[in-house]
């Protein structure tokens, strides 16, 4: 089983619509969840951390299910501009010493379409 | 704040030579610098843990000697690709780790813009 997975898409939206993808992860004791944006040929940008709580930032919000370990992302009202790979980012451990590499999902291809 | 450069941009090469890749935090301090390797329509691969002033770690399936890591300052860590060859082609990005074990207890990584290696 991957250590993360996502559905690559590419998932075709209307510009307006309301877009959720989710993503799950294999490691239980993993501490820290993260939602990347990577445009085509550019690194990877954070969008947001999630938190166990659910966290909300504009027009984002991510979620996080410990019990079954998976996360989500939602985007509301979605814009041209959010046409973008969107990756699921697991860190296995937390403030640990030695190799805390962050684990990539392959990421969700989203198209926001006029 | 919390941006990280990364030189040069894009390389091609002869097959054979060597490659230096710098990534820098520009703006704050990083005892943990990270590499990673990214393949057409793949996801990131973490190649090597950077550690300043000690050894790298590497990840399984990584030849340490052909991908050199020095991480000499609390801003600087470079990846020397050593003789080169095509299947060494690939999208390289470091980050660099800020790490908060205050109230918020974050741990994020920033990524470098990237360097595009070809080599021919």
């Amino acid at each position: 089983r991957k250590e993360v997975e996502q559905d690559p898409g590419p998932f075709n939206v209307p510009e307006g619509a309301t877009v959720a993808f989710n993503c799950t992860y294999s490691n239980s004791a993993s501490q820290s969840f993260f939602w990347y944006r990577q445009d085509c040929r550019k690194e990877p940008k954070l969008l947001m951390s999630v938190y166990s709580s659910g966290n909300e930032d504009g027009r984002f919000t991510a979620q996080l299910n410990r019990a079954s370990q998976y996360i989500s992302l939602l985007i509301r009202d979605s814009k041209l501009s959010d046409s973008a790979t969107y990756l699921c980012v697991v860190n296995p451990s937390y403030g640990g010493g030695g190799a805390d590499g962050l684990t990539f999902g392959k990421g969700t291809h989203l198209i926001i379409q006029p | 704040g919390a941006v990280v450069s990364q030189h040069p941009s894009w390389v091609i090469c002869k097959s054979g030579t060597s490659v230096k890749i710098e990534c820098r935090s520009l703006d704050f301090q990083a005892t943990t610098m990270f590499w990673y390797r990214q393949f057409p329509k793949q996801s990131l691969m973490l190649m090597a843990t950077s550690n300043e002033g000690s050894k790298a770690t590497y990840e399984q399936g990584v030849e340490k000697d052909k991908f050199l890591i020095n991480h000499a300052s609390l801003t600087l860590s470079t990846l020397t690709v050593t003789s080169a060859h095509p299947e060494d082609s690939s999208f390289y990005i470091c980050s660099a780790r800020i790490l908060d074990r205050g109230f918020l207890g974050t741990d994020t990584q920033y990524f470098g813009p990237g360097t595009r290696l070809t080599v021919l």
